[in-house]
């Protein structure tokens, strides 16, 4: 397993589009969750899944942001109607719940809004 | 609602140096804490993991000790290298509850100069 992925790497969005970014988290990790971070700040959550179930979301997830995790595995976060406020690093991480074990992160998505 | 700060902000060290970056949150109700190394524009890397019942873990030059009834953990950087350069961010877990979702400090930005 090569760890957290998450595609694309960067995007460059004019305001007012929709964008989609997806994680692929580690295989045996039940829980996934979503952060974003802006510049100079630490990351703020956003939403989690246990499995395909969506069990929080953050006030910060306005009614734009929707966050799917299909079958389980892979998840998807969709903005719609973009922002200039939007423009930050999102970050995916997952684990396996009551493990003990700690987060692993992917490397994140740089969405600019322009 | 669980707060987490980083003192110092900043930190510029020259090689060889030992340094102590600090983390104290507010709510002594966490599942474990964590320190991650942030690089510019990239991703989180796990550096050491604390469980709520354990003071202190290592990992190489890496020291990081947690009080848990204090809401205090610190992080010893031995011998520091230009490769150390990065933002450290401590983050803690809450519990079930809570979904166990992270809270991050605001990181401290530590330049280590050759």
């Amino acid at each position: 397993d090569t760890g957290v992925s998450q595609d694309p790497r960067h995007k460059i969005t004019k305001r007012g589009q929709n964008v989609t970014f997806r994680c692929d988290p580690i295989s045996e990790h039940n829980r996934l969750y979503w952060y974003r971070q802006t510049l100079g700040q630490g990351p703020e959550f956003l939403t989690y899944f246990q499995n395909e179930a969506q069990l929080e979301k953050s006030r910060l997830l306005s009614d734009r942001f929707s966050a799917e995790r299909p079958k389980g595995s892979f998840s998807t976060l969709e903005i719609q109607r973009t922002e200039q406020g939007d423009s930050a690093m999102y970050l995916c991480a997952s684990i396996r719940a009551r493990t003990g074990a700690g987060y692993t992160f992917g490397s994140g998505t740089r969405l600019t809004v322009v | 609602k669980q707060e987490v700060t980083q003192i110092p902000a900043a930190l510029s060290v020259p090689e060889g140096e030992n340094l102590v970056l600090n983390c104290s949150f507010t709510d002594s109700a966490i599942y474990n804490l964590q320190w991650f190394r942030q690089d510019p524009g990239k991703g989180l890397t796990s550096l050491l993991l604390i469980q709520s019942s354990q003071r202190e873990q290592t990992s190489g030059r890496l020291n990081a000790s947690l009080d848990k009834s204090s809401g205090r953990s610190t992080l010893y950087i031995a011998a520091s290298q230009p490769g150390d350069s990065a933002t450290y961010l401590c983050a803690v877990q809450g519990e079930e509850t809570s979904g166990s979702r992270l809270t991050f400090g605001e990181g401290t930005q530590l330049t280590v100069n050759p």
